[in-house]
């Protein structure tokens, strides 16, 4: 069972440019959703989706899209890479019941330059 | 909204010892709590979560309470282990979907050989 697996581990952008974090799962959740995470910002939900075609804004979604075809896969678009994005970006994923525990993903260290 | 804070920041304590970490938030009106523990490089591993109705959960030489009234929660880790060592995050769920989840900043817990 590999649970939430993430692509790429490792990447650095140029500013401007644009690229799509992967995430895919196998334990057919409802949910899954993004979060960066910052030195002194802890974790931050940037989008998050509750079944295929169902997507919504979370605290800091500027400068990302999302979208949801399939339950298993919810890819990250970054637009237009901005120095501010520079982060560790992890992908989660729960049954919707409440009190479902979280399941991560090992994440996305980027550099934008 | 939500505050969750996670005191202390940073611990460590020689190997054998018992060792609490704490989590309070500001709003009672809460779902369930989830302790997660994080490796250096590593995504976020569910450790425990208490629903609302519960006053704590038990896995080996973890234990969790939660005073929902007071607004704390308290991960008790019995004869540490340097396999301990790792950042501990608390993440309240006032939402109800795993939307709803605010994360502590986390202790950086080192438990000395």
């Amino acid at each position: 069972n590999a649970g939430v697996t993430q692509t790429p581990k490792f990447q650095v952008l140029k500013t401007g440019q644009s690229m799509t974090l992967q995430c895919a799962q196998d334990m057919n959740h409802e949910y899954m959703s993004w979060y960066r995470q910052d030195p002194g910002m802890g974790l931050r939900l940037i989008h998050y989706s509750v079944g295929a075609g169902i997507t919504d804004q979370g605290e800091v979604p500027n400068g990302y899209n999302v979208s949801r075809s399939t339950t298993e896969d919810f890819p990250l678009r970054l637009l237009s890479a901005a120095p501010s994005q520079t982060s560790v970006y992890f992908c989660a994923s729960s049954y919707w019941e409440k009190g479902s525990p979280l399941h991560f993903g090992n994440g996305t260290r980027l550099t934008v330059t | 909204k939500q505050e969750v804070t996670q005191i202390p920041a940073a611990l460590s304590v020689p190997e054998g010892e018992n060792l609490v970490l704490n989590c309070s938030f500001t709003d009672s009106a809460i779902y369930n709590l989830q302790w997660f523990r994080q490796d250096p490089g590593k995504g976020l591993t569910s450790l425990l979560l208490i629903q609302s109705s519960q006053r704590e959960q038990t896995s080996g030489r973890l234990n969790a309470s939660l005073d929902k009234s007071s607004g704390r929660s308290t991960l008790y880790i019995a004869a540490s282990q340097p396999g301990d060592s790792a950042t501990y995050l608390c993440a309240v769920n006032s939402g109800g979907g795993a939307d709803g989840l605010t994360f502590g900043k986390g202790t950086h817990l080192i438990i000395q050989p």
